[in-house]
C-alpha cells in the first residue's frame, strides 16, 4: 500500500543553521504531497503542498520540491529560527477516484525538530 | 470561536470508565476526521465522517464509537479502553467535493488521553 517514511529525529539544529528534513514515498499512483507542522499544544497545521511532479512548494522559508524520479519530497529551509521547533509531517494523498475521494491523508510518522539559540 | 476545536484537552480514564471526546468545527466544512497519534507512529485515519455519513472506518476497535450528528460535530465515544489507546486524538475537517483534487484538513489541537 502507500506509505510515506521520514528521517527519525529529533534533528537539533543551531539558530540560522540549513534544515533538511528527508520524505521518500510509495505510491500507486500520481499524489499530491504535503508537509504539515505541528507546534507544541497544537495541532498540525498545512505547511506546504505540491501537486505534480517538479513542483515546488513553498510557505514561511520552507520549500519542497516534487521529484517523481526519486519519489521523494524533501523539506529544506535556509536559516532556522528558535520558533520553528516543531514537529514535521510528511504526507501523501492519492487523486480522487470516482465518488470516493475520502481526503485521506497518509502520513510519516513525523520528525521532530528543536532548534537552540 | 474560530477553527476545530476539541474538548477536553487532557482525559485521563481507568478501563473501566466511559467517557467522550468532543469536536466542533466553525469553518462550514462538510467533513470530519478523527486521528490517531502516538508516539514514533504515523498518523492513525481512524473515521471519516462525509455529510454526518461514516464513510471510513480503518479497522477500529469497537471500544471506540464515533458520532456525527450535524456536520459542524464528531463526538468519540470510549469505553472499556486499554493502557496502549493512551495517545492524543485529533479531529480534522475539510469541505468534500468529488472534483477537488485536495481539499484541505484543518486540524484541532487534539486530545491528550491517558488510560491507566
Amino acid at each position: 500500500g502507500d506509505s510515506v517514511t521520514q528521517m527519525e529525529g529529533p534533528v537539533t539544529l543551531s539558530e540560522e543553521a540549513c534544515l533538511t528534513i528527508n520524505c521518500t514515498y510509495t505510491a500507486t499512483g500520481y499524489p499530491s504531497l504535503f508537509w504539515y507542522v505541528q507546534y507544541p499544544g497544537e495541532g498540525l497545521q498545512l505547511l506546504l503542498k505540491a501537486t505534480k511532479a517538479d513542483d515546488k512548494g513553498s510557505n514561511k522559508g520552507f520549500e519542497a520540491t516534487y521529484r517523481k524520479e526519486t519519489t521523494s519530497f524533501h523539506l529544506e529551509k535556509g536559516s532556522v529560527q528558535v520558533s520553528d521547533s516543531a514537529v514535521y509531517f510528511c504526507a501523501l494523498k492519492n487523486p480522487p477516484h470516482g465518488s470516493s475521494n475520502t481526503g485521506k491523508l497518509i502520513f510519516g510518522q513525523g520528525t521532530t525538530l528543536q532548534v537552540k539559540p | 470561536e474560530t477553527g476545530v476545536t476539541q474538548t477536553p484537552r487532557h482525559l485521563v480514564m481507568g478501563m473501566t470508565n466511559k467517557k467522550s471526546l468532543k469536536c466542533e468545527q466553525h469553518l462550514g466544512h462538510n467533513a470530519m476526521y478523527w486521528y490517531k497519534q502516538s508516539a514514533k507512529k504515523p498518523l492513525e485515519l481512524m473515521f471519516v465522517y462525509n455529510f454526518k455519513e461514516q464513510t471510513e472506518n480503518n479497522s477500529v476497535p469497537s471500544r471506540f464509537s464515533p458520532e456525527c450528528p450535524n456536520s459542524s460535530h464528531l463526538f468519540l465515544h470510549l469505553h472499556t479502553l486499554q493502557p496502549e489507546d493512551s495517545a492524543l486524538y485529533l479531529c480534522a475537517s475539510s469541505r468534500w467535493g468529488e472534483t477537488s483534487s485536495y481539499n484541505e484538513q484543518f486540524f484541532g489541537p487534539g486530545t491528550r488521553l491517558t488510560v491507566l
